[in-house]
């Protein structure tokens, strides 16, 4: 049974860029959240998907995007990067809103 | 608003020995789960336990229990017979109820755990 996967593990882009992260929910599991972890910090809320919609978000500026397909798998961008968006993201999933989230190993984006 | 405090930065304990980390939290919600999550220096996030506002009776999962004293809004994890892979941070997370067909999860600062041999 797989767990939740992430790609790419690392990541370095340059200020201004865009970037694109990738998680794919545990089997069974339909709803996705995403987090940003700053170094020595708890995680922060970004947003959460499920049925396709953006169901909440935390307080993270438009730059910020994402997006779940069909098969449940999810999608964060992130808009002109700041050297403030270096951190590790975490993406979460479970099965329907309420239930228990279980981690991905996360993607360390760096920006330069 | 909602807010999640974790007091201790790093805490030390003998193997064997149990250690209790504290969390308290503040919600308006009368529905609430609480979590608690172990991250090793890999960086991925381990669930441990899960305690809902409704539960009568503690939470516990193997070496791990929680305290939960809901009039005083703490939810503190206890390990017991602590090992030296318990070392790690934890973090004390709070999901609050749907309001508009979703959740959000907040988490605590952490507390970094060293299991001396």
């Amino acid at each position: 049974d797989a767990g939740v996967t992430q790609s790419p593990t690392h990541l370095i882009k340059t200020r201004g860029q865009q970037v694109t992260l990738r998680c794919s929910p545990k089997s069974g599991h339909d709803t996705v959240s995403w987090y940003q972890q700053a170094l020595g910090q708890g995680p922060q809320f970004i947003f959460q998907y499920y049925e396709e919609e953006e169901r909440q978000r935390g307080n993270f500026p438009d730059r910020f995007s994402g997006h779940q397909f069909p098969n449940y798998s999810s999608e964060l961008n992130v808009n002109a990067l700041l050297l403030g968006d270096s951190a590790l993201y975490l993406c979460a999933s479970s099965r329907r809103l309420q239930e228990t989230q279980y981690f991905g190993p996360g993607t360390r984006l760096l920006v330069l | 608003a909602q807010k999640i405090t974790q007091t201790q930065p790093g805490m030390f304990v003998q193997e064997k020995e149990a250690v209790t980390l504290d969390c308290t939290y503040d919600t308006s919600d009368p529905s609430y789960g609480l979590f608690w999550y172990k991250q090793p220096s890999s960086g991925e996030m381990i669930f441990l336990i899960y305690q809902g506002s409704y539960d009568q009776q503690n939470a516990t999962e193997g070496r791990y229990s929680l305290n939960f004293q809901k009039a005083r809004k703490s939810a503190n994890l206890v390990i017991s017979a602590s090992q030296l892979g318990d070392s790690a941070m934890y973090f004390c997370a709070m999901r609050e109820a749907p309001h508009t067909g979703g959740f959000k999860t907040i988490f605590g600062a952490g507390t970094r755990l060293f299991v001396k041999a």
